[in-house]
């Protein structure tokens, strides 16, 4: 089984700062991968990011990054210059064996 | 290119009832798992089927059963429904053999047990 933690229920940035989003998890495979999702109000959940453990080069897209520490089992997400349409809840969660395993969700208010 | 769509948007049952809902995967996709995500929580996983059985289950009691069609639709029944089992239940698409590839979900369908 794999859990997925997410320590910080709520966290605020000023509109184009930067901002970390932790997670951490537990697994005893050795092939998985990790996602970062965003439900914004409307419900749905929207792929941010997806890494493979086996890659070493932490995953990029746009103005979102992960700094994805193996060893240590953390795999956290980076905004960059955030934007008011950046508010959502964030959703940490890995992949193993076709399953899917979210944590508990971080809370993200954007400051105009 | 139709994403995934569930149905109803939203619901209202009683103790006792049962509950149907309804997802349609996103095109092209073959695999469908449910999740139930209480309100400030996180999804957590129900089941998952494909070719029409189900693959993979969470530890949901066996009041929560699934069903899915040739066409790869699936739904949710809910029987004897609880307080409890007010949540939203979201849909979430895949292909089978698509490993890491990540899952689509849909709006949801919020159910609210009085």
């Amino acid at each position: 089984a794999q859990t997925v933690t997410q320590s910080q229920p709520e966290m605020s940035v000023q509109e184009a700062e930067t901002v970390t989003l932790s997670c951490t998890y537990d697994t005893s495979e050795s092939d998985y991968y990790l996602f970062w999702y965003k439900q914004p109000p409307s419900r749905q959940m929207i792929l941010v990011i997806r890494q493979e453990a086996y890659k070493q080069q932490n995953a990029t897209e746009n103005r979102f990054s992960v700094n994805f520490q193996k060893a240590a089992k953390s795999f956290s997400l980076k905004i960059s210059d955030s934007q008011l349409g950046d508010a959502a809840m964030y959703f940490c969660a890995g992949y193993n064996f076709n399953k899917f395993y979210f944590g508990s969700g971080t809370k993200l208010n954007v400051k105009p | 290119d139709a994403g995934v769509t569930q149905s109803p948007t939203h619901l209202i049952k009683t103790r006792g009832q049962q509950v149907t809902l309804r997802c349609s995967p996103k095109s092209g996709h073959d695999t469908v798992s449910w999740y139930q995500q209480a309100l400030g929580q996180g999804p957590q996983f129900i089941f998952q089927y494909y070719e029409e059985e189900e693959r993979q289950r969470g530890n949901f009691p066996d009041r929560f059963s699934g069903h899915q069609f040739p066409n790869y639709s699936s739904e949710l029944n809910v029987n004897a429904l609880l307080l409890g089992d007010s949540a939203l239940y979201l849909c979430a698409s895949s292909f089978w053999k698509g490993v890491g590839q990540p899952q689509h979900f849909g709006d949801g369908t919020r159910l609210s047990i009085l």
